[in-house]
């Protein structure tokens, strides 16, 4: 069946980049997305990429997607301690719409 | 800037007890959705629901529980007869149109239930 896996913990420090890494396995995904979780809150939409895409960067986001690989990443820019959250990859695909996969989550945590 | 809406955000039940979870999804959407995520675990896909009925559901979406949207805004999870491992925290989503048009799916903050 279908699976997205990603790494569980990042430590980046404040003011550094941060890259989030996700690899999902289903080849049928059309869309794939990031949502932000901080603690005690739902599930905050921060960016999606469609499949045919290679790259998509909103302000200090960037998502660049390897198609071939099934590896998904998100990088953040200029790291905030806002930023400390948990982040989840999901995957969609057209003949389940609205059906989300969803990864692991992976928490990230900002350092002074 | 719109939003999915939920009540309760926190839920205390006995085992056995019937829960109604509400949610109001954004007015313009068209599809709404049930996920749930157990403490520690990955988030679930329960339900999705459009045009007035289910459109697909999990494994999980067994016969205690059901969907219903009794009027033009709210979306609505019961589940009959709570058990100690329907303790999760549920999510409910809402998007606009299937693909390019309406790819994407936002949730609410949550609905968490503790059943004892």
């Amino acid at each position: 069946g279908e699976d997205v896996e990603q790494s569980l913990f990042l430590s980046v420090r404040e003011g550094d980049s941060s890259v989030i890494n996700c690899t999902y396995t289903d080849s049928s995904s059309t869309y794939l997305y990031w949502y932000k979780q901080e603690p005690g809150a739902g599930l905050q939409l921060l960016t999606y990429i469609f499949s045919n895409m290679d790259m998509k960067q909103d302000q200090r986001l960037t998502v660049l997607l390897n198609k071939k690989d099934k590896h998904l990443s998100l990088r953040i820019a200029d790291t905030q301690t806002g930023d400390s959250a948990i982040y989840f990859c999901a995957e969609i695909s057209t003949d389940s719409w609205g059906k989300l996969q969803f990864g692991a989550g992976t928490q990230v945590v900002v350092t002074p | 800037e719109p939003e999915v809406t939920q009540t309760p955000s926190h839920q205390v039940t006995q085992m056995g007890q019937e829960v109604i979870l509400r949610c109001v999804p954004i007015s313009n959407h068209l599809y709404f959705y049930w996920y749930r995520q157990i403490l520690g675990q990955k988030v679930e896909f329960l339900v999705s629901f459009y045009n007035n009925e289910i459109s697909e559901k999990s494994e999980i979406f067994d016969d205690q529980f059901s969907v219903e949207r009794p009027d033009g805004s709210n979306f609505t999870l019961k589940i009959r007869s709570t058990k100690l491992e329907d303790s999760a925290m549920y999510f409910c989503a809402s998007s606009g149109q299937q693909g390019a048009s309406g790819n994407t799916i936002y949730f609410g903050e949550g609905s968490w239930l503790t059943v004892v």
